[in-house]
């Protein structure tokens, strides 16, 4: 099984617009964080948000938050009033602290485009 | 004031060459990695190194060689290079100390011909 779905290849939304990119995961490791990183067409991996999966409430870090639902075992990255610079590839991710080595597993990415 | 940085960022070469990348470190982790983005743009992690100590290596072929020579630098040199080697490799760190993300590198993009 993957252990990080991006069910949405492609997403569009208009300037100013909120968003919301899923993420779903799948470990038994009680102890993990879930990460999202942005890769815009430049090529640089940009660190946005964590979560770690005891963390009582959800994380946010200025327009992105995370949407964590621990008993659905999804991650959904929240970014609001989008803005052209949003326009990027975004990744989600997880490390499972438990035999994990702290690798990061990625999903496949959701390409997101920003329009006026 | 770079974080984590790759040298070269830019490789071509020919089939069955040798070559290296460099990555440096300055904040001061404990934990450094290199992962591969394909050309269909999934990454994936080849190694981490803690401590100057490899701890993890995700069945690379032994082509791939990591050498840690401080906690500060993990380069990686990649004999007889082949065709499905070219992709985009990246550099990461991060403390185990503490929580939080993994740092990456800008990436060095290795084009083999």
């Amino acid at each position: 099984a993957q252990k990080i779905t991006q069910t949405q290849p492609g997403m569009f939304v208009q300037e100013k617009e909120a968003v919301t990119l899923d993420c779903t995961y799948d470990t038994s490791d009680p102890s993990y964080g879930l990460f999202w990183y942005k890769q815009p067409s430049s090529g640089e991996m940009i660190f946005l948000i964590y979560q770690g999966s005891y963390d009582q409430q959800n994380a946010t870090e200025g327009r992105y938050s995370l949407n964590f639902q621990k008993a659905r075992k999804s991650a959904n990255l929240v970014i609001s009033a989008s803005q052209l610079g949003d326009s990027a590839m975004y990744f989600c991710a997880m490390r499972e602290l438990t035999g994990g080595g702290n690798k990061l597993t990625f999903g496949t990415g959701t390409q997101l485009k920003v329009e006026l | 004031d770079t974080a984590v940085s790759q040298t070269p960022k830019y490789l071509v070469t020919q089939m069955g060459n040798d070559k290296s990348i460099k990555c440096e470190q300055n904040l001061g982790h404990d934990t450094m990695y290199w992962y591969k983005q394909d050309s269909k743009k999934f990454l994936k992690i080849m190694f981490s190194y803690n401590n100057k100590e490899l701890i993890i290596n995700e069945t690379v072929p032994n082509r791939f060689s990591p050498k840690s020579p401080d906690k500060a630098h993990l380069n990686l040199h990649i004999n007889s290079l082949e065709l499905g080697d070219s992709a985009v490799y990246f550099c990461a760190s991060s403390s185990t100390a503490a929580g939080g993300g993994q740092f990456f590198g800008p990436g060095t993009r290795l084009t083999v011909l």
